[in-house]
């Protein structure tokens, strides 16, 4: 069965921290791995990520991906308030349903 | 449209009573998932369309959940003589490949509550 564990469930920050967020994960024939954010609606992309150890960066917002170690972070450098949000990662597997399996997220409180 | 939608995005519904929630998906978008996420927890995955072909139905909790794209464009789901614990927030997203190895784009949700 496929496991994706985000950490920490919650974190709460001041404006301007720069906060890292985990997503380990094992699914059966890993393709890739996506990155969304979640505000009170729908989770909207962020990243996907196919090959290890190449940053993706947008803006302040950047990701990275160890397929050795199954893991991905997602960094958030100089936060502002418009950053809390739930972060889901959802790793994509070949194997077993075609949808993605995503973590619970890390909901993220950035105080001004 | 720009973006999928969901209608409606608010369902009170009677314990026992049948709902239909609708998505549409960006006009081409061959790929169309739902998913059901409880309060707090990551979506989970329900059912995935490739154009009208049902290819995954593999996380349908029970059999009174059932899902339709006739058309390969709109889809259905359908809860029938619903639960307490159907109570969630039912997102339907779609991806312009035939699978998803490319970013799928959610609709807003509809919010089923059942009493």
């Amino acid at each position: 069965e496929d496991k994706v564990v985000q950490s920490p469930l919650s974190l709460v920050v001041h404006e301007g921290d720069t906060v890292t967020l985990n997503c380990s994960y094992e699914v059966t024939n890993f393709r890739s791995l996506l990155w969304y954010k979640q505000e009170k609606k729908a989770p909207t992309f962020l990243f996907m990520l196919t090959s290890s150890g190449i940053e993706k960066k947008s803006g302040r917002l950047s990701s990275i991906l160890d397929k050795k170690e199954l893991f991905s972070i997602l960094n958030i450098t100089a936060t502002q308030t418009g950053d809390s949000a739930v972060y889901l990662c959802a790793p994509n597997s070949g194997g077993g349903a075609d949808g993605l399996t995503f973590g619970k997220g890390t909901h993220l409180i950035i105080q001004p | 449209g720009a973006g999928v939608s969901q209608s409606p995005r608010y369902k009170v519904a009677k314990r026992g009573q049948d709902v239909a929630l609708r998505c549409d998906p960006i006009s081409g978008h061959v790929s169309l998932f739902w998913y059901q996420q409880a309060l707090g927890q990551g979506p989970e995955f329900l059912t995935y369309f490739q154009n009208e072909a049902q290819l995954d139905k593999s996380g349908l909790p029970s059999d009174r959940f059932f899902a339709e794209r006739p058309e390969g464009s709109v889809s259905t789901l359908k809860i029938q003589r619903t639960q307490q614990e159907d109570s969630a927030v039912y997102l339907c997203a779609s991806s312009f490949s035939d699978r998803n190895y490319n970013e799928q784009f959610f609709g807003p949700g509809t919010r089923l509550t059942v009493l």
